[in-house]
């Protein structure tokens, strides 16, 4: 079955950029959204953005003047980049599928384990 | 984009039933069939309970059901067990193309 792993630095200094990466085993990327979720210590989930296989992007209106996502095919890896970070930032970032076999439509299934980033001097 | 309104918590006894709510707009909950319910225990990734709005993926109890009604979507848990302590979280397809979450709910079994 379809795995996701995120990976990055767990450290961003603020007003620098946090890079993440998540790799998509046991499936093929080539199909679906692919989502990037956070959720800070404590709180609840926050919905970033998803990525199409053709490219094309939808973001959360409260981050999209700082988020980027893009996505690799041919190493099945899509990616998170958050500019100008600040501590508001620190949180635990998830990756995740919103479709999957012949499901086409918005759920999260699966989930990586999650990557915490702290932003902090 | 607004946050989806769901309770901050929901307690019942081992065996009841419980029902957590979650309200939006036309614009996302009341005008989409993508709802879906999430159940997350500490320290651990959320997992997929429902799906548009009425759904369950293979493997999960079929304790959980969704349903909406209007603008607000509802989780109903039968039969509480104590494995059921949890936080839940609603998310909704919304008209600008993009997802929201609700506020979450700590479910807590007495």
């Amino acid at each position: 079955q379809v795995q996701l792993q995120e990976s990055g630095p767990g450290l961003v200094k603020p007003s620098e950029t946090l890079s993440l990466t998540c790799t998509v085993s046991g499936g093929s990327i080539s199909s679906y959204y692919w989502s990037w979720i956070r959720q800070p210590a404590g709180k609840g989930l926050e919905w970033i953005g998803h990525i199409y296989t053709s490219g094309s992007t939808n973001y959360n209106p409260s981050l999209k003047s700082r988020v980027t996502m893009s996505i690799d095919t041919s190493k099945n890896q899509f990616f998170l980049k958050l500019s100008s970070v600040t501590v508001a930032d620190t949180a635990v970032y998830y990756c995740a599928t919103e479709g999957g076999g012949s499901y086409w439509g918005h759920r999260f299934d699966p989930w990586g384990q999650g990557t915490l980033v702290t932003v902090s001097s | 984009q607004s946050a989806l309104t769901q309770p901050a918590s929901v307690s019942g006894s081992p065996g009841q039933s419980i029902t957590i709510s979650c309200s939006g707009t036309s614009s996302d909950v009341g005008g989409y069939n993508y709802v879906s319910w999430y159940q997350q225990h500490p320290t651990k990734a959320p997992k997929l309970m429902i799906y548009d709005v009425n759904n369950r993926p293979s493997g999960v109890s079929n304790r959980f059901s969704g349903s909406k009604s209007g603008n607000t979507a509802s989780l109903t848990i039968s039969g509480l067990q104590a494995e059921d302590e949890a936080d839940y979280y609603c998310s909704s397809y919304t008209i600008s193309s993009t997802l929201v979450f609700g506020t979450g709910t700590k479910v807590t079994v007495l």
